[in-house]
């Protein structure tokens, strides 16, 4: 079955290290998406890729990069982890323009000391 | 962006149908309207998402008011398995595809 799957499920890093996130999907889907949850607050959209090597900002993309070379990978690399990047974050992917549902992934606890 | 309103919360006894409210009275006529739950420490799920028509899947109904001001998310029979937090989301078409969450509903099941 098709599955979007997120490496690691938890992390704790030190402050000013570079963090990379792994999102994988095999729905073949060409939009890709990062968020973050802090505790007990709604989602926010961090970057978003509608295809191979298109990036897009979202609302709080301070911070982060990401890179698209292929279909099946979005990697979220924080380029220098501070502790207000200490957070839950989800990796989505979809097909088409609303028409279908988004799939998540079961999250990557991220922890920052 | 379509803004929306939800009850921060809502209880419901298990087996009992539970009607979930929502308010996107600034939707445009193409955007489709999708709902989401995201149970303790897991991502968040598709439910159901529509354009103008009510809406049935294995899971829910959504119900779609004519002006498409208001939908409500129709959960027939709640499990304790179904206490999450729901969200309503317009999703904007065209060049937008992004969902943008709010607070959503804490649907509570009790025993």
């Amino acid at each position: 079955d098709a599955e979007i799957t997120q490496s690691p499920r938890h992390k704790i890093t030190e402050t000013g290290r570079q963090v990379t996130l792994a999102c994988h999907q095999t729905w073949n889907h060409n939009n890709m998406f990062w968020y973050r949850q802090d505790l007990g607050h709604g989602l926010r959209l961090i970057h978003y890729s509608y295809g191979v090597h298109d990036t897009n900002k979202g609302e709080v993309s301070d911070g982060y990069s990401v890179s698209r070379s292929n279909t099946e990978d979005l990697p979220l690399t924080l380029e220098s982890a501070a502790s207000s990047q200490t957070s839950v974050y989800f990796c989505a992917s979809s097909e088409g323009f609303g028409t279908y549902g988004y799939t998540f992934g079961s999250g990557t606890r991220l922890t920052v000391v | 962006d379509a803004k929306t309103t939800q009850p921060n919360s809502m209880e419901s006894n298990e087996e009992e149908p539970v009607h979930l409210p929502c308010n996107h009275s600034t939707i445009s006529g193409t955007d489709y309207i999708h709902w989401y739950r995201q149970l303790p420490s897991q991502g968040p799920e598709y439910v159901i998402h529509g354009l103008t028509s009510n809406v049935n899947n294995r899971m829910a109904s959504l119900a779609i008011a004519e002006d498409r001001k208001s939908s409500t998310l129709i959960l027939h029979r709640a499990t304790l398995r179904d206490a999450a937090v729901y969200y309503c989301i317009p999703l904007l078409s065209g060049s937008a595809r992004q969902l943008t969450f709010g607070s959503g509903t804490q649907l509570t099941v009790l025993p």
